[in-house]
């Protein structure tokens, strides 16, 4: 979706926060999305924001939400070489259609 | 509780061929959307199914077309293959029909030669 969009690639080191953004044009956005994909892989559902709250955690995940900015964000804290992979984040309005950003492509150096 | 489970996982055709990719859902789920990821496009609505109809269509030509059965699984059918529809097509598995938290599955892998 061209009203989703994220920056390409992120390299951080293990151990390290990582933060990966994301900022859509559309407002009436209901649930947004974080997902995972690892190479040859489906996407996993990290986490996900109703567009009335501004944040959530969970474990080492968390997301803010700036519906002013239109801007979304994916915390991962202590991150690991497990974590490399593409994130995908995602807004849905009110159908079960979902507006995809390019993925942010992680990798952690060891 | 078994996910979303698409076959076949992967796939080879030639160009003209048609194929027919199944997803069954969450044990309980009643929406299934289908979405295709290229490198080019990257991923892309094509259409989702609701209690066997179809309620939303993404900008695909008719060469797409699905289907829902009564108990919820779903295939999506793609006529007259060209190079370009080489692709991963993934399906997600919702409660209902409308905004509510998508699952998805694995995807299945098709190659166009």
């Amino acid at each position: 979706g061209e009203d989703v969009e994220q920056s390409l690639f992120l390299s951080v080191r293990e151990g390290d926060s990582s933060v990966i953004n994301c900022t859509y044009t559309d407002s009436s956005s209901t649930y947004l999305y974080w997902y995972k994909q690892e190479p040859g892989a489906g996407l996993q559902l990290l986490t996900y924001i109703f567009s009335n709250m501004d944040m959530k955690q969970d474990q080492r995940l968390t997301v803010l939400l700036n519906k002013k900015d239109k801007h979304l964000s994916l915390r991962i804290a202590d991150t690991q070489t497990g974590d490399s992979a593409i994130y995908f984040c995602a807004r849905q309005t009110g159908a079960n259609n979902l507006f995809f950003g390019t993925g942010t492509r992680l990798t952690v150096i060891p | 509780k078994a996910g979303v489970t698409q076959t076949p996982r992967y796939l080879i055709k030639t160009r003209g061929q048609q194929v027919t990719l199944s997803c069954s859902p969450i044990s309980g789920h009643r929406s299934v959307s289908w979405y295709q990821q290229t490198p080019g496009q990257g991923l892309q609505f094509l259409f989702e199914y609701f209690s066997e109809t179809q309620r939303n269509k993404g900008n695909f030509p008719g060469r797409f077309s699905g289907r829902q059965f009564s108990n919820s699984r779903s295939e999506m059918n793609v006529s007259t293959l060209e190079l370009g529809d080489s692709a991963l097509y993934l399906c997600a598995s919702g409660l209902r029909s409308g905004a509510n938290v998508l699952t998805f599955g694995a995807g299945s892998r098709l190659t166009v030669l």
